[in-house]
C-alpha cells in the first residue's frame, strides 16, 4: 500500500519558537509537496520539489522554508512560528511520469501556535 | 485567472439518500480532474479522475460526470452511506506548469442516520 507519512499529526508550540514538519513517501515519487489548509480557504501551495535539493516556491511561501536531502523525504520548516501560522499542514507526492499526475496525500499535521 | 469553485459549500442528507455536488473551473490548458474525499482530521484520497475525452465514469457508489465544453463537473453519490461524511474536493490540474493543481474549498457532506 502506497503511503506518505507525516512524522506529527498534532503539535502545540509557541510564537517564535523553530518548527520542524517531515514528510516521508515511499513510492519513489520524484515530486513532494507542502499545502496548509484552512477553512474556506481550501488547500494552498507553499513549496514543492522535483528533485532532491530542488525546490520551488508556492503561492505562500512566505514564513516558511523547505529541505529536500534524500528522495524520500521533505521537510517544511516554521524559522519564527507565529499564530497567523496555526493551520493543518498537508504533505503529498506525486510521479513526474504518466499523464494522471495523481497527488498522494499524508494523513495531515495539525499545527496550534500559541 | 484559474478557479475552482465548489458548491454547495455544505450539505446534510439522510441516509440512504441521494445527493450531487457541483464543481465550476475555469483552468486553462486543461489536463484532468480529480474528486479527492477527506476523512475529518484525515489526508484527501483521489476518488476518481475525469480526462477531457470522458463523460462519466464510476467508482462503486460514486459518479463523476464532466462537460469539458461548460467546464463543469459533478459528483453524483448514490444510496448515501453514513461513511459518505466528509469534505469532497474538486481539484483541477493545468496541462502548462507541471506541478499547478488548482484545488476547490470543497463541499461538506454530512449523512445523517
Amino acid at each position: 500500500d502506497v503511503k506518505v507519512t507525516q512524522s506529527s499529526r498534532y503539535l502545540v508550540k509557541r510564537t517564535g519558537e523553530k518548527v520542524f514538519l517531515e514528510c516521508v513517501q515511499d513510492m519513489d515519487h520524484e515530486n513532494m509537496f507542502w499545502y496548509r489548509q484552512d477553512p474556506g480557504l481550501g488547500l494552498r501551495l507553499i513549496y514543492f520539489s522535483y528533485d532532491v535539493k530542488m525546490k520551488e516556491k508556492g503561492d505562500i511561501p512566505e514564513g516558511y522554508s523547505v529541505s529536500r536531502e534524500k528522495k524520500e523525504r521533505f521537510s517544511l520548516i516554521l524559522e519564527s512560528a507565529s499564530t497567523n501560522q496555526t493551520s493543518m499542514y498537508l504533505c503529498a507526492s506525486s510521479s513526474a511520469t504518466g499523464d494522471t499526475g495523481e497527488l498522494f496525500f499524508g494523513e495531515g499535521s495539525r499545527l496550534t501556535v500559541l | 485567472k484559474n478557479q475552482v469553485e465548489q458548491s454547495p459549500q455544505s450539505l446534510i442528507i439522510l441516509e440512504g439518500k441521494n445527493c450531487t455536488l457541483q464543481c465550476n473551473y475555469t483552468v486553462s490548458p486543461f489536463s484532468n480532474l480529480r474528486w479527492y474525499k477527506q476523512d475529518t482530521g484525515r489526508g484527501p484520497v483521489s476518488l476518481t479522475i475525469m480526462t477531457f475525452s470522458e463523460n462519466t465514469k464510476s467508482n462503486g457508489r460514486y459518479t463523476a460526470t464532466l462537460d469539458a465544453d461548460t467546464k463543469q463537473s459533478s459528483l453524483h453519490i448514490t444510496a448515501s452511506q453514513l461513511s459518505d461524511s466528509a469534505s469532497y474536493i474538486c481539484v483541477v490540474r493545468a496541462a502548462s506548469g507541471t506541478y499547478k493543481y488548482i484545488f476547490g474549498t470543497g463541499t461538506r457532506l454530512k449523512v445523517l442516520a
